[in-house]
């Protein structure tokens, strides 16, 4: 099974700031990872897969990046708006089953 | 509008059983696979199951393997999740997926979930 560690749990950012996420996977996933948006009490959102094609609907401000090794990741959110607090979550769809997901990362406001 | 409504979670007792439905409008559902992912309460999120167009196709993770049955009605336009022998530990809100490339592997569509609770 792939597992995928984030980083940091949780980042405190001000709106305007940027915020940069990461994702190591256990071994090479290629570019099969996707990153996904959950606010509270909400389903999450598909914000990026592939790793770097954002997903219908979501603003330029978010772009996903990965190591040619394929087990460093990144997500970058540009100029945090207020709707941008929320946890992120990343997930492997490389090697499965199963389909694995990251422990989250909460960005938070500062 | 693309939308997944899923229904059946409720309080169980530890060994019971209980069925998931997921209801699905607004796209071609036969061209899509369709998961399920759960959420513990103040966790992370956690794969459960895929069954690929057909039905022919289907995949678990471990845990739930042998106990969980993943099916679909694409005639009701619909995908269940038999869930036998509950633990506590499969407490969690249950959300159907839909994943958009035909692979059973991202998902971009989602539930609103439905709660299951596992306790006597």
């Amino acid at each position: 099974e792939i597992v995928l560690t984030q980083s940091p749990a949780t980042l405190s950012v001000s709106p305007g700031e940027s915020a940069t996420l990461s994702c190591r996977a256990s071994q090479s996933v290629g570019h099969d990872l996707a990153w996904y948006q959950q606010k509270p009490g909400q389903a999450p959102r598909l914000i990026i897969y592939g790793p770097t094609t954002r997903a219908t609907g979501v603003p330029a401000r978010f772009s996903g990046s990965g190591s040619g090794s394929g087990t460093e990741f990144t997500l970058t959110i540009h100029s945090l708006q207020s709707e941008d607090f929320a946890v992120y979550y990343c997930q492997q769809f490389n090697n499965w089953p199963p389909l694995t997901f990251g422990g989250g990362t909460k960005v938070e406001m500062k | 509008e693309v939308q997944l409504v899923e229904s059946g979670g409720d309080l169980v007792q530890p060994g019971g059983s209980l069925r998931l439905s997921c209801a699905a409008s607004g796209f071609s559902f036969t061209n899509h696979w369709m998961s399920w992912v759960r959420q513990a309460p103040g966790k992370g999120l956690e794969w459960v199951a895929n069954i690929n167009q057909d039905g022919s196709e289907e995949h678990y993770v471990d845990s739930v393997k042998g106990r969980f049955t993943v099916s679909r009605d694409n005639a009701k336009n619909s995908v269940y999740l038999q869930m036998n022998s509950l633990r506590a530990e499969d407490t969690a809100v249950y959300y159907c997926a839909r994943d958009p490339f035909g692979y059973g592997t991202i998902f971009d569509q989602w539930g609103q979930g439905t709660l299951v609770t596992v306790s006597s």
